[in-house]
């Protein structure tokens, strides 16, 4: 089946440091990726989508220019977690998905990201 | 009002026993519906889709009402292993899955 690869799924890092992950789709191009955040007891919220060679679109709430998004190939996306702090704590989780508004998303394993 | 609720339990059951978990969302243009497991606080992983017919998968059961926008999940027999938290899911064709916050179960012998 399909899958999906996130990088790296455990980040420990001072307040400050900016973070990147990565996620890619390791057998099937990925048109549409979609980035979440899960904090604990909460459920998954979107933070924003990005399309292959376009500017994400971020959801309500969340600071583009604090989490940067770049999808610039059919097979990677990255986020940015810039000048990250302890309310950043928290599990993001990426999906892709291919060109076709109902095929599925497929996510990645998350990324535990903890801010001292 | 949350687009997707669930209540978020836990459900403290013993094995063997049926638990029947509900959600309710409130976007009525929603087209696709699942159930989702997630064990962990690890990526969520698709259990089952939901079907206005409803359908089974082993000892999954899963109903879909769309005019009173209710979704719901039945497990059977109940196994140590269905211990996780299980997230109702929605979405609109070409959009992004919107997760309801999930419901724990907890299985103990």
């Amino acid at each position: 089946g399909a899958v999906v690869s996130q990088h790296p799924s455990r980040v420990i890092c001072k307040s400050g440091t900016s973070v990147k992950i990565e996620c890619r789709s390791l057998d099937f191009q990925a048109t549409t990726m979609f980035w979440y955040r899960q904090f604990p007891k909460q459920s998954l919220m979107l933070m924003a989508t990005s399309n292959e060679g376009s500017k994400a679109t971020y959801e309500q709430g969340v600071e583009k220019d604090k989490f940067l998004i770049n999808h610039a190939s059919l097979t990677l996306s990255t986020l940015t977690v810039t000048s990250a702090h302890p309310e950043d704590s928290s599990f993001y989780i990426c999906s892709a998905r291919a060109a076709g508004s109902n095929q599925p998303q497929h996510f990645g394993d998350g990324t535990r990201l903890s801010i001292l | 009002r949350k687009e997707v609720e669930q209540d978020p339990g836990p459900f403290n059951v013993p094995e063997g026993a049926t638990v029947a978990f509900n959600c309710t969302y409130s976007n009525s243009a929603s087209q696709s519906f699942f159930w989702y497991r997630q064990d962990c606080r690890k990526e969520p992983k698709l259990l089952m889709s939901v079907y206005s017919s409803g359908n089974e998968d082993g000892r999954f059961t899963a109903q879909l009402n769309r005019a009173s926008q209710y979704i719901s999940l039945l497990i059977r027999d109940s196994k140590l292993s269905d211990s996780a938290t299980y997230l109702c899911v929605v979405n609109q064709a070409g959009t992004a899955l919107i997760f309801g916050k999930g419901t724990t179960l907890s299985v103990s012998s």
